[in-house]
This record gives C-alpha cells, sequence and structure tokens, in this order.
C-alpha cells in the first residue's frame, strides 16, 4: 500500500515561517492535499491539487511538490497555526485514500 | 451553506453492528461522492470508505473490506455505513467529508480531495 511520511513535530516562532514536509514514491505524479485539524474539531481543507487554496483559507498557507516530496508552507506564523497538518492523496493503484500520520505544529 | 451532519455513533460490543448516518444540507448527495474517514483516540486520520457521485462505486479500507458496507439514501440526501462484525480497533471518530467532483459532459469524477467535514461521530467498542 501507499505511504505517506511525515515528521511528527515542528516547532516555529510566531512571524516566522513554517515548513511541514510530507513523502512518498513518485509523489510529483499524484495531486497532494492538506489538511489542518484542531483538537477536539474537524479538519480543515487548506491546500487542494498541490498548491490550490480553498475560498477562505488565508494565502499565508501554500503548498508545493517537487519529486518524492510535497511541502505545505504557513508564512508569517500566527499562534492559531498550532494545529495538526495532514497530507493526503488519492492512489490510483489501489483506488484507496491515503493520509500521511500528520505533523504537530507548535508556535513557541 | 454546506453541512454534513453525523449521527448513530456509540458503545457496541466486539462482534456487533453499529449504522452511522450522514445528513448533508446544502446540496446534493446525488452529485458528489461522499467519504467516511476515522480517528482512533490519539492517532492520525484513516480513509475508510467512499461512495461515488454516480451511485455505481463503493470502495473500503482493507481494514474494514468485508465487514462495512456504504449505502446512499437520496430521499433523505443521506449517506449512511453499516459496520459490522466490529473489533475493538475500529473505536473511533468517524467523520463524513464530500469529495470535491467536477462533471464532464454530464459525468461526474472525483477530484481526490475533501473539501467539506462533518463534526464526526464517536464509535466505542468495548466488552
Amino acid at each position: 500500500s501507499y505511504v505517506l511520511t511525515q515528521a511528527p513535530s515542528v516547532s516555529v516562532a510566531p512571524g516566522q515561517t513554517a515548513r511541514i514536509t510530507c513523502g512518498g514514491d513518485n509523489l510529483e505524479t499524484k495531486s497532494v492535499n492538506w489538511y489542518q485539524q484542531n483538537p477536539g474539531q474537524a479538519p480543515v481543507l487548506v491546500v487542494y491539487d498541490d498548491t490550490d487554496r480553498p475560498s477562505g483559507i488565508t494565502e499565508r498557507f501554500s503548498g508545493s511538490t517537487s519529486g518524492n516530496t510535497a511541502t505545505l508552507t504557513v508564512s508569517r506564523v500566527e499562534a492559531g497555526d498550532e494545529a495538526d497538518y495532514y497530507c493526503q492523496v488519492w492512489d490510483s493503484g489501489t483506488d484507496q485514500y491515503v493520509f500521511g500520520r500528520g505533523t504537530k505544529v507548535t508556535v513557541l | 451553506e454546506v453541512y454534513l451532519v453525523e449521527s448513530g455513533g456509540g458503545l457496541a460490543q466486539p462482534g456487533g453492528s453499529l449504522r452511522l448516518s450522514c445528513a448533508a444540507s446544502g446540496f446534493s448527495v446525488r452529485n458528489f461522492t461522499i467519504n467516511w474517514v476515522r480517528q482512533p483516540p490519539g492517532k492520525g486520520l484513516e480513509w475508510v470508505s467512499s461512495f461515488n457521485a454516480a451511485g455505481v462505486t463503493a470502495t473500503f479500507a482493507d481494514s474494514v473490506k468485508g465487514r462495512f458496507t456504504i449505502s446512499r439514501d437520496d430521499a433523505e440526501n443521506s449517506v449512511h455505513l453499516q459496520m459490522n462484525s466490529l473489533r475493538a480497533e475500529d473505536t473511533a471518530v468517524y467523520y463524513c467529508a464530500r469529495e470535491g467532483t467536477y462533471y464532464t459532459r454530464g459525468l461526474p469524477y472525483s477530484e481526490g480531495y475533501f473539501d467539506f467535514w462533518g463534526q464526526g461521530a464517536s464509535v466505542t467498542v468495548s466488552s
């Protein structure tokens, strides 16, 4: 089965840039989606199709993919950005949806 | 405005059954693929099942294949997840999520991402 690899945690100071990575075989051939989840709440889509932002998502969130790694970048980090972030793809080989294990972002 | 509301969660014994429902408003479930995603306590997200907009394809994660079924009720604008032969490892919050869908020549195609989520229903499997 297809596997997405994420670091368990990332720490960042307010106002700085957080980069959350997601690794997978031939990831650049897939569309990567990113979700933000606050404790006790449902996930929220923040980036889809590698780079697009849904309506209402701040431009401080951006996505990119190169080779086997996708990156969610959060610019000018705020305290409210502290959350868990998950990458996700649809794997055509198995016709299943795959999530990474998630990265907890801590704002120092 | 789009809303998804899950119901039917609760406590079940190992080997027992539960039926979750996902009631949609603000859109028709006939026009979108609806998914179930679960999250065990303190763990990450796991996709469970999908019922596509065309209503002809249901897919399942290997971990639930043969035990869970999914169906759609167009009159109620709902999707249901029937969970049988429940195991302790099925304990989780279950979310229903709408999948982005586009149409070409009148046929729906799933986009692969989940753009709206419900608030979740808690399922506990324990004796």
